[in-house]
């Protein structure tokens, strides 16, 4: 499989703390994006890095990628309780997408 | 998610019966994907669609089939389902090499 895998599987922080969740994946990639879902709502895309990127900022997100170690990390920074959610990792190769198992955060109010 | 609407949101089922989900965007994207989703799995692809009539395999496609033959529709049908087929199905689009636009998903339970 060329699935993506998110560590860790679980995370709970206290509202203003940063979370950082990594993905490793297997393959070469076109790029990797990292999506969010909230529960019972489909995934909405956050960030998209390509693979001769290293780094990339979007608001309170920051994502780095390392493609010799295969792996990608998300930083949400001064965390909100509204930010509470799973958070997947995607590898594009072509116009096919492989998704981690993903990043349950629970933020703390 | 405007622009993808996902039919219907819930089914409840028999085994042994088909079922069809539709997937309809009015965004106009070439690229068309089915998903399913499973505690522990993640999402995996079982089809996409790169236009209309041309659609391949993903990589959990057994027990599906699908068809696309108008730009906005795509189409997941389980030909007699079975209760390893209870998941929840999302359909997303996108443009070549640009993020996935996801619907809310189908609720599928077959008894």
């Amino acid at each position: 499989s060329q699935q993506g895998e998110e560590d860790p599987q679980a995370l709970s922080i206290q509202e203003g703390e940063n979370a950082t969740m990594n993905c490793s994946y297997k393959t070469s990639i076109n790029n990797l994006q990292w999506y969010r879902q909230n529960s019972g709502r489909g995934l909405v895309h956050l960030i998209l890095i390509r693979s001769n990127e290293r780094e990339k900022h979007s608001g309170r997100l920051r994502v780095t990628l390392d493609t010799s170690k295969k792996s990608s990390s998300l930083l949400i920074t001064a965390s909100r309780a509204a930010d509470t959610a799973s958070y997947f990792c995607a590898t594009a190769l072509g116009n096919q997408f492989y998704f981690g198992t993903g990043t349950s955060l629970t933020v703390i109010p | 998610d405007a622009g993808i609407t996902q039919s219907p949101r819930h089914k409840v089922t028999e085994t042994g019966t088909p079922v069809t989900l539709r997937c309809h965007q009015t965004e106009n994207h070439r690229y068309m994907y089915w998903y399913r989703q499973d505690p522990g799995h993640g999402l995996r692809l079982i089809h996409y669609s790169y236009g209309v009539k041309d659609t391949d395999k993903g990589e959990v496609s057994d027990g599906y089939s699908v068809s696309r033959s108008k730009t906005e529709d795509f189409l997941l049908t389980l030909e007699s389902a079975t209760s390893s087929q209870t998941s929840v199905y999302f359909c997303a689009i996108s443009e070549s090499n640009q993020p996935q636009h996801f619907g809310d998903g189908t609720r599928l339970s077959i008894l």
